[in-house]
């Protein structure tokens, strides 16, 4: 089916390891997007990219870092991982309307850092 | 600064009632606002929007109202289905295709 679709599902990372978030979309869309869900917060974007090759910093980019090298993917790195960044992690894309459409969400990663 | 504000973290109503969920925002920029419904290990679908040239839009069971005045919008749903049960989001368009979302309202439709 057509959609946004993310890996892993779920992880759990100890203090200081790496990991990358893949989001992979078959929809032909522009506009990429990663936002974390915590309690009480709603969802944040963290990055988001405007088109292949462009990446931009969202409202709370600090420890993660993006990349877009193919118009269809969105990597969401986390280069050395902390306990504030466990979170519920969502990839969402859209075509050059969003406001009026909508984006279309991935079903999320759930990341535990112990 | 939360730009976008839902109070109500949850909302309980009977099925075949209104159910309304209200959200708050301060930016007057925003020029489209949005609801999303999310359940449980799920992403967020997009529900319904509104310009905000507008005052009311509809589709189906889901209305939204805007009060640019107030800078206050509303989704009503009408009649609640147990179906409905969900975390209801509202987001506003912040520029550059970003949505800025709210903190959510759980509702909760028991038949």
């Amino acid at each position: 089916n057509a959609g946004v679709t993310q890996t892993p599902k779920f992880r759990v990372l100890k203090t200081g390891q790496s990991m990358t978030l893949l989001c992979a979309q078959d929809m032909n869309h522009e506009y990429m997007y990663w936002y974390r869900q915590d309690p009480g917060m709603g969802l944040r974007l963290i990055h988001y990219s405007v088109g292949e090759g462009t990446t931009a910093k969202g409202e709370v980019p600090d420890g993660y870092n993006v990349s877009r090298l193919k118009k269809q993917n969105f990597l969401l790195g986390l280069e050395s991982a902390a306990p504030s960044q466990t979170s519920v992690y969502f990839c969402a894309s859209t075509n050059d309307r969003p406001a009026r459409y909508g984006y279309t969400f991935g079903s999320g990663t759930r990341l535990t850092v112990v | 600064d939360q730009q976008v504000k839902q109070n109500s973290p949850s909302l309980s109503v009977q099925e075949g009632r209104i159910s309304i969920l209200n959200c708050d925002y301060t930016n007057s920029m925003f020029d489209y606002f949005l609801w999303y419904k999310k359940y449980p290990a799920e992403g967020p679908t997009f529900l319904i929007s509104i310009s905000s040239i507008k005052d009311k839009n509809e589709d189906g069971r889901f209305t939204v109202f805007l009060n640019k005045s107030a800078k206050h919008l509303s989704l009503h749903i009408v009649p609640s289905q147990p179906g409905d049960s969900a975390v209801y989001f509202c987001a506003a368009s912040g520029g550059f295709q970003k949505l800025v979302f709210g903190t959510g309202t759980r509702l909760l439709v028991s038949p």
